[in-house]
């Protein structure tokens, strides 16, 4: 596709569910990126791919959240027992290389836990 | 303390005016800052990158300061269509994480 696709746009979870959000990159970027995004703040950074190595998941918020990039290409970031806390828009985003290359955005998931 | 911080403003500034937004940044092993402009419910999208000697792009230029560690963006002229949240974004090579500000949210008033 010409975009970062995201999937579901929209995913109601009742406490406790397990979610799981897809991100399609852009064709050909190693780099992959989950953020997380609370109403009215900026994104914070959840986990880091490059091709199917996750070089880093330092703000991954617990061991209920799992990324995952199995070839490379396509990513799944599963939630684990959603709680209240985890109600925010997913955004996954992707870039050609490293270093000074722009990240383009999808559209994001927002997950509302009830 | 954030990687990252800006003021969230709002500014609320009249159609024509000139506004400027700073922003700094806590990691001095940062190598790449950006501008993003995010719409309401939209994604954040890449307004301009920033670079050392400062750069401009039609009404809209960035400017960095690496000794004080900050990143403005002066808008001039302002148009109704400017009206968004205003990211600033840096990058450290070594992780390739880009680190987001809050945001400062801008609204232009006919």
């Amino acid at each position: 596709g010409a975009g970062v696709s995201q999937s579901p746009r929209y995913k109601v979870a009742k406490r406790g569910q397990d979610v799981a959000l897809r991100c399609d990159p852009i064709s050909g970027h190693v780099s992959l990126f989950w953020y997380q995004q609370a109403l009215g703040q900026g994104p914070e950074f959840l986990t880091y791919f490059q091709n199917e190595a996750q070089l880093d998941k330092s703000g991954l918020p617990s061991d209920r959240f799992f990324a995952e990039r199995p070839e490379g290409s396509v990513s799944t970031l599963k939630i684990q027992r959603t709680q209240q806390e985890d109600s925010a828009v997913y955004l996954c985003a992707s870039s050609l290389g490293t270093g000074n290359t722009e990240a383009f955005f999808g559209q994001g998931t927002r997950l509302t836990v009830v | 303390r954030k990687e990252v911080e800006q003021d969230p403003g709002p500014f609320n500034v009249p159609e024509g005016a000139t506004v400027a937004f700073n922003c700094t940044y806590s990691n001095s092993a940062s190598q790449s800052f950006f501008w993003y402009r995010q719409d309401c419910r939209k994604e954040p999208k890449l307004l301009m990158s920033v670079y050392s000697s400062g750069n401009e792009d039609g009404r809209f230029t960035a400017q960095l300061n690496r000794a004080s560690q900050y990143i403005s963006l002066l808008i001039r002229d302002s148009k109704l269509s400017d009206s968004a949240t205003y990211l600033c974004v840096v990058n450290m090579w070594t992780g390739n994480q880009f680190y987001f500000g809050t945001g400062t949210s801008l609204t232009v008033i006919p």
